[in-house]
């Protein structure tokens, strides 16, 4: 069965520190793996997805996440955060043409002026 | 603006008023689901939809009822609400399963 793990509830970095944020999947074969980033009072919104090819990809707002399929997992990074990246931050893992997207806790990213 | 639209985004209501979550896209997308959040738990899979006529059970459909008569409508239906549905709900859709889904802005329901 797939699961997500995050294994950070909560992270406080200072604004323009570089960060950091953990997934670990478990999944039988080549997964789909998606963040989403989730401002307060708002729906999910994608930052970035990984499907195949290239192991490190690039999304959105500048995140980028890496793909180790022997550590088997999906870690979001970016060089220099804004204090507008104060939300929470959702991995989750598909399969193709799957029927559904299994989400990690969520990791709540403060930042700090 | 391709969007997906839930309503009502806040409801108060009582144990076993029956209620119904509307969810309309605009995408013509194949695939419809729902979630809800709760914390700590992050979002789980309530129902999905792969295409008009076509549902199924996620992760946690117990009390809760979807239809799919027309492709841009994923109704959630709550028949006789208890106060542990109380939560946030998400719909979302994408062109085909797998693929990266759009959320609409939530839902939050509580139950009293």
């Amino acid at each position: 069965a797939q699961s997500v793990t995050q294994p950070d509830i909560h992270i406080t970095v200072s604004e323009g520190a570089s960060l950091e944020l953990r997934c670990n999947y478990s999944y039988g074969a080549t997964p789909y793996l998606f963040w989403y980033v989730q401002s307060p009072g708002q729906g999910l919104q994608l930052l970035l997805k990984y499907f195949s090819g290239d192991t490190l990809v690039q999304g959105i707002k500048g995140f980028e996440a890496e793909f180790k399929r022997s550590q088997s997992s999906f870690n979001l990074r970016k060089p220099s955060v804004h204090w507008s990246d104060a939300a929470e931050y959702f991995c989750a893992v598909g399969a193709p043409m799957g029927q559904k997207l299994v989400f990690g806790q969520g990791t709540r990213l403060t930042i700090n002026p | 603006e391709a969007q997906v639209t839930q309503n009502p985004r806040y409801l108060i209501t009582v144990t076993g008023k029956k209620l119904t979550v509307t969810c309309s896209q605009n995408m013509n997308h194949e695939y419809m689901s729902w979630y809800r959040q709760d914390p700590g738990l992050g979002l789980r899979q309530i129902y999905y939809s792969m295409n008009v006529e076509v549902t199924d059970k996620g992760d946690v459909p117990e009390g809760y009822k979807v239809s799919r008569k027309e492709k841009r409508n994923f109704p959630l239906i709550l028949e006789s609400p208890s106060p542990n549905q109380t939560s946030l709900y998400f719909c979302a859709s994408s062109w085909q399963g797998g693929q990266p889904q759009h959320f609409g802005d939530g839902t939050r329901l509580s139950i009293l």
